[in-house]
C-alpha cells in the first residue's frame, strides 16, 4: 500500500519559478526520500532526510519535514526546463522498504 | 562504482507467455534488492525484495515470482502472463549516498 501522497497531483509553472510540492505520511519513519522521474525512465534518487532532520538543501532543492504533521515539501528553486519531471516521495520505516506516494508531475514552460 | 542493470528496455507479450525479466548490480555485495511496478500515471508499487540469495520477500499476492539464484542478480518471472500485468517494472537496489536507492531504467511490459 501506498504511504505516502503528493500535492498537488500536476504543477505548471513558469521557467525561473519556483516549485513547491507537499507529501504527507501515515506511520513513523526513520527517513524521507524525493525521487525524480523524467517520462518513460527510471527514477533518480533527489535528496534524503531523516527523521531527526527538519531541512536539508541539495544545489536548487531543499527539503523540509515536519514529524508532528508527518509531511514534507519540496522546493525546486529557479526552475529549469529540464525539470519538467514526476516528482516521488518515498518513505522507510524499520524494515527499509521504500513506499512511494503517486507522485506530483511538474511542467517548466519556457 | 555502482551500476545496476535491468533488461529487456521494452516488451510486448501475449496472454497466457511467460515472463523472465533479469536484474543485475555491479559494484557491490550483498545488496538489498527490490522489484516495483508502475502503473501508467500511478506511483511504485513494490512488488518483491530480497536481502541475500535465495531469499525473497514478496508484497502482495500476484501472478508474478521473484528469484535470487546469484548475489547481484535478482529476476521476476511468472509462469502465464495476464493482461493486468502490464505496466513499468522496475529494480532497486539499497545503497549509494545517504541509503538513497538505484533505479535500473526499467522494462516496460505489454501484455496483449
Amino acid at each position: 500500500s501506498q504511504q505516502g501522497e503528493e500535492d498537488p497531483q500536476a504543477l505548471s509553472i513558469q521557467e525561473g519559478e519556483n516549485a513547491t510540492m507537499n507529501c504527507s505520511y501515515k506511520t513513523s519513519i526513520n527517513n524521507l526520500q524525493w525521487y525524480r522521474q523524467n517520462s518513460g525512465r527510471g527514477l533518480v534518487h533527489l535528496i534524503l532526510i531523516r527523521s531527526n532532520e527538519r531541512e536539508k538543501h541539495s544545489g536548487r532543492l531543499r527539503v523540509t519535514l515536519d514529524t508532528s504533521k508527518k509531511s514534507s515539501s519540496l522546493l525546486i528553486t529557479a526552475s529549469r526546463a529540464a525539470d519538467t519531471a514526476s516528482y516521488f516521495c518515498a518513505t522507510t520505516s524499520n524494515d527499509y522498504k521504500l513506499s512511494f506516494g503517486a507522485g506530483t508531475t511538474v511542467t517548466v514552460r519556457a | 562504482s555502482q551500476t545496476i542493470h535491468q533488461w529487456p528496455a521494452t516488451l510486448v507479450q501475449p496472454v497466457g507467455s511467460p515472463l523472465s525479466l533479469e536484474c543485475t548490480v555491479e559494484g557491490t555485495s550483498n545488496p538489498n534488492l527490490y522489484w516495483y511496478r508502475q502503473a501508467a500515471g500511478r506511483g511504485l508499487q513494490l512488488l518483491f525484495y530480497s536481502v541475500g540469495i535465495g531469499q525473497i520477500s514478496s508484497e502482495v499476492p500476484q501472478n508474478l515470482s521473484a528469484s535470487r539464484p546469484q548475489d547481484r542478480q535478482f529476476i521476476l518471472s511468472s509462469k502465464k502472463l495476464l493482461l493486468s500485468d502490464s505496466g513499468f517494472y522496475l529494480c532497486a537496489w539499497r545503497g549509494g549516498a545517504g541509503d538513497g536507492y538505484t533505479f535500473g531504467s526499467g522494462t516496460r511490459l505489454t501484455v496483449v
